[in-house]
């Protein structure tokens, strides 16, 4: 069974400040990995995800992440926030197994930011 | 425009009524979902679909019905057995195999009085 542990309900942060938005994950077989955005009142919308490849992964508006196989982690960063980034962030893991496409989120991390 | 559609938007029912939600996409996709969204708990997968006449119960199944007799609609019907109806609902659909984004419609809000 797979899941996903956002440890962190909600995140204030200053404007032009650095942040990071932690996710680990748990699966019994490979897994895809992605990072969502919801505004309020929407649905959610794709910042990133990780397939293969390069471990570091580059997204919209400025946001990246780093796949950690060994801690089982996919934490997203953000060197300069904006205060249009203020919305709640979902991570997310996908797999594939006995002919089903299971997606799994996390509880969401609230971003505020602060002018 | 290409896309999943949600109806309706808003919904109030009374307590012990069913009550189905809709959901349509022109995307072509094969994997279609349920999810339901409670503050502080994040999206909980109530069914998906890979393909027609077939799905699959998810985390939190029990109260839900759905069908899928086209591949393009996938409604979730709310039964009197589900305890707390009143959430917000949200439609997703993939196309293909693993690793592809999943797309979503802009939600339903349920309410139960």
């Amino acid at each position: 069974a797979q899941s996903v542990t956002q440890l962190d309900s909600q995140v204030p942060v200053f404007e032009e400040a650095p942040v990071e938005l932690r996710c680990n994950y748990s699966s019994s077989v490979s897994v895809y990995l992605f990072w969502y955005v919801q505004y309020p009142n929407q649905g959610l919308q794709l910042l990133l995800k990780y397939l293969s490849g390069s471990t570091l992964v580059k997204g919209i508006n400025g946001f990246e992440a780093e796949f950690n196989k060994s801690q089982t982690s996919f934490h997203l960063r953000k060197p300069s926030v904006h205060i249009s980034d203020t919305a709640e962030y979902f991570c997310a893991v996908s797999d594939f197994s006995g002919g089903y496409q299971k997606v799994t989120f996390g509880t969401g991390t609230k971003l505020q930011v602060i002018p | 425009d290409g896309g999943i559609t949600q109806s309706p938007k808003y919904l109030f029912r009374k307590e012990g009524q069913n009550v189905t939600l809709s959901c349509e996409q022109n995307l072509n996709h094969d994997a279609m979902y349920w999810y339901r969204q409670d503050p502080g708990q994040g999206l909980r997968l109530i069914y998906y679909s890979q393909i027609v006449n077939d799905f699959q119960k998810g985390d939190i199944a029990e109260g839900y019905s759905v069908s899928r007799e086209k591949k393009e609609s996938f409604p979730l019907t709310v039964t009197s057995a589900q305890k707390n109806p009143t959430a917000f609902y949200l439609c997703a659909s993939i196309y293909g195999t693993a690793g592809n984004t999943i797309y979503f419609g802009e939600g339903s809000w349920l309410t139960v009085v």
